[in-house]
């Protein structure tokens, strides 16, 4: 079945900067990769998918990349801001097959 | 619409004891999971649902049961419980897993289960 694998685990930046995790999956079947953000307490909230037809997709200051032949894509927040401070989870799924999540990212932003 | 609603929030059980977690949603989607996560290990799949009637294991079944009776309602049913399922259980709902319509997994929020 697809394996997830996310990094870092932990990211510290500071306030303004950009931050950047990549999740890699084994699954060359996999065609849907969303990015989820949950912050301490509350439930995981899509932020950003990406289908595997599309390379690239922005969001105001997010953007997800696809690499289909290395298997791996990226989550890029730009102008980092307290209020991103929250643990952000990749996934991916074939279509047919329920969401696989890697082991999610602790990203804290230092005012 | 209330979206993907889990009862209770909260739940202490001593080991040996069942019980089962309620999740109803109201978005009419078909497809329906139940998570754990625990920390450092993400979002686990327990089993899921793609259709009333129709459920299947997911990573980590051993010590869960699961039925869906209705397109609304997906329980998750705990045998005996035991330390190793302290957790906190997510239950989310989509119209699909990546393709064709929607591909958004709405997620409840959250049953926090301690077992002693």
């Amino acid at each position: 079945g697809e394996n997830v694998e996310q990094h870092p685990s932990t990211l510290s930046v500071q306030e303004g900067d950009s931050a950047v995790i990549k999740c890699t999956y084994s699954d060359s079947a996999s065609n849907y990769f969303p990015w989820y953000k949950q912050e301490l307490g509350k439930r995981p909230q899509l932020i950003i998918d990406i289908r595997s037809n599309v390379g690239e997709k922005k969001d105001q200051r997010i953007a997800v990349t696809l690499n289909k032949t290395a298997k791996h894509f990226s989550l890029h927040i730009t102008e980092t801001q307290p209020e991103d401070s929250a643990v952000y989870f990749c996934a991916a799924s074939t279509g047919n097959t329920p969401l696989v999540f890697g082991k999610g990212t602790r990203l804290s932003v230092i005012a | 619409n209330a979206g993907v609603t889990q009862t209770p929030k909260f739940q202490v059980l001593k080991t040996g004891q069942s019980m089962t977690l309620q999740c109803a949603q109201d978005m009419n989607h078909e497809y329906m999971s139940w998570y754990r996560q625990d920390p450092g290990m993400g979002l686990r799949l327990i089993h899921y649902s793609v259709g009333a009637g129709i459920t299947d294991q997911g990573e980590v079944p051993n010590g869960y049961n699961v039925s869906r009776s209705t397109t609304e309602d997906f329980p998750l049913r705990l045998l005996s419980a035991a330390p190793s399922q302290t957790s906190v259980y997510f239950c989310a709902s989509s119209y699909g897993f990546g393709t064709g319509g929607s591909y958004e997994q709405y997620f409840g929020p959250g049953t926090r289960l301690t077992v002693t």
